[in-house]
């Protein structure tokens, strides 16, 4: 079955950088992405990758994949106050996506 | 552009109810999916509507409905309502639909508690 594993929590100083890992199980996964969700907000979708990309970057965010490993990394760089927020880790095997339980970034001084 | 609306925003029901929330999306936007997220269970997708018609389906008891209006306008019912169902349901929408890449918006989410 399908299932996707992050950490629950991610504590950084503001302006270091931020890793937040992922795993999942399905090989047959055609597009990973990485959500953000605010305190009393939806999902805001911050980037995907494509499967058979190794890497995407996106001004801060870096996204690594590992397929071998079923492994997906965000790195937020720079990290600020304001990124403190739940990270979703979400796979997509056909249409219906399946999400992570999710990360929370604490970003302090 | 307005984003995906959704209402109310917050709603209290007891046991055995019927609750029916709303979704707006952006406009232009055909598909619309609907999430159930629990601190237990996560985010969870429950179906999505397209042109009117339940395109996908998750694992949800049949209780949980919905339907798409000619303005792709969509709304979510469910019934008899248990405990269980206290959740954060998000709405999300999409242009096309035709990508499976295409970006999902997601409104604020109507808070629902079961007493």
């Amino acid at each position: 079955g399908e299932d996707v594993e992050q950490s629950l929590f991610l504590s950084v100083r503001e302006g270091d950088s931020s890793v937040i890992n992922c795993t999942y199980t399905d090989s047959s996964s055609t597009y990973l992405y990485w959500y953000k969700q605010e305190p009393g907000a939806g999902l805001q979708l911050l980037t995907y990758i494509f499967s058979n990309m190794d890497m995407k970057q996106d001004q801060r965010l870096t996204v690594l994949l590992n397929k071998k490993d079923k492994h997906l990394s965000l790195r937020i760089a720079d990290t600020q106050t304001g990124d403190s927020a739940i990270y979703f880790c979400a796979e997509r095997v056909g249409y219906i996506p399946t999400f992570g339980r999710g990360t929370s970034l604490i970003v302090h001084p | 552009k307005a984003g995906v609306t959704q209402t109310p925003r917050y709603l209290i029901k007891t046991r055995g109810q019927q609750v029916t929330l709303s979704c707006s999306p952006i406009s232009g936007h055909r598909s619309v999916s609907w999430y159930q997220q629990t601190p237990g269970q996560g985010l969870q997708f429950l179906f999505e509507y397209f042109s009117e018609t339940q395109r996908n389906k998750g694992n949800f008891p049949g209780r949980f409905s919905g339907r798409q209006f000619s303005n792709s306008r969509s709304e979510m019912n469910v019934s008899t309502l248990e405990l269980g169902d206290s959740a954060l349901y998000l709405c999300a929408s999409s242009g096309s639909g035709r990508g499976l890449q295409e970006t999902q918006y997601f409104g604020p989410g109507t808070r629902l508690l079961v007493l």
